[in-house]
């Protein structure tokens, strides 16, 4: 079992809708949760971070944790095409290191 | 600022043939790492900086060396070419860890080894 998963996508949404990725992990030790945007041919840049169970919500982004199921998600509201990017999950793992995903790639579609 | 600046952007070496991608941060930041990344595949920490002087293995060291004599550079050392080693290599930075402030990355070096 990969340490963090995401499905690859590609996830397809309308403009105006909203987005759901979703990122499981397997070390219940884990403590720290991002979500990394990357653009195609650019560097990641980080746009959440979730520390305690429940929901945390920054403008149209929500990231929600759930220790108990070990799965950590992103909700974007009112998806605009420049929301299309790849979404890395990064969760800490053995050794109090950073693991990523392999990331979910979003389209917004007009 | 110019946040995290590498170099070059783009490098085709052969086999068995050595080079250093350099990183520099302006933002006075003790933590530094260097991250590849494979088409499909995520991050891949091959070694991190707390500080000056300090220096430490990733994940996937292997045919890799890093030096830290400033606060500012951190370069990545590769030995002996491998095409295994073909990849997009990633600078990052931190404030004070990546577990608790973000990493800033730099633009990336595209690494082709033939």
């Amino acid at each position: 079992q990969k340490e963090v998963e995401q499905n690859s996508g590609p996830l397809s949404v309308p403009e105006g809708a909203i987005a759901s990725l979703n990122c499981t992990y397997s070390d219940r030790g884990s403590q720290s949760f991002f979500w990394y945007r990357q653009y195609s041919g650019k560097s990641p840049e980080l746009i959440m971070f979730i520390y305690s169970n429940g929901d945390k919500e920054d403008g149209r982004f929500t990231a929600q944790l759930n220790k108990a199921s070990q799965y950590v998600s992103l909700l974007i509201r009112d998806s605009q095409p420049s929301d299309s990017a790849t979404y890395l999950c990064a969760v800490t793992g053995t050794a109090s290191k950073l693991t990523f995903g392999t990331g979910t790639r979003l389209q917004v579609t007009l | 600022n110019a946040g995290v600046t590498q170099t070059p952007k783009f490098r085709i070496l052969k086999i068995g043939q050595s080079m250093t991608l350099q990183c520099a941060q302006d933002m006075n930041h003790n933590y530094m790492y260097w991250y590849r990344q494979d088409p499909g595949m995520g991050l891949k920490l091959i070694y991190y900086s707390v500080g000056a002087g300090i220096t430490d293995k990733g994940e996937v060291p292997n045919g890799y060396n890093v030096s830290r004599s400033t606060t500012e550079d951190f370069p990545l050392r590769l030995e002996l070419a491998a095409p295994s080693q073909t990849s997009v290599y990633f600078c990052a930075s931190s404030q004070r860890g990546e577990l608790v402030s973000p990493l800033h990355f730099g633009n990336g070096t595209r690494l082709t080894v033939t």
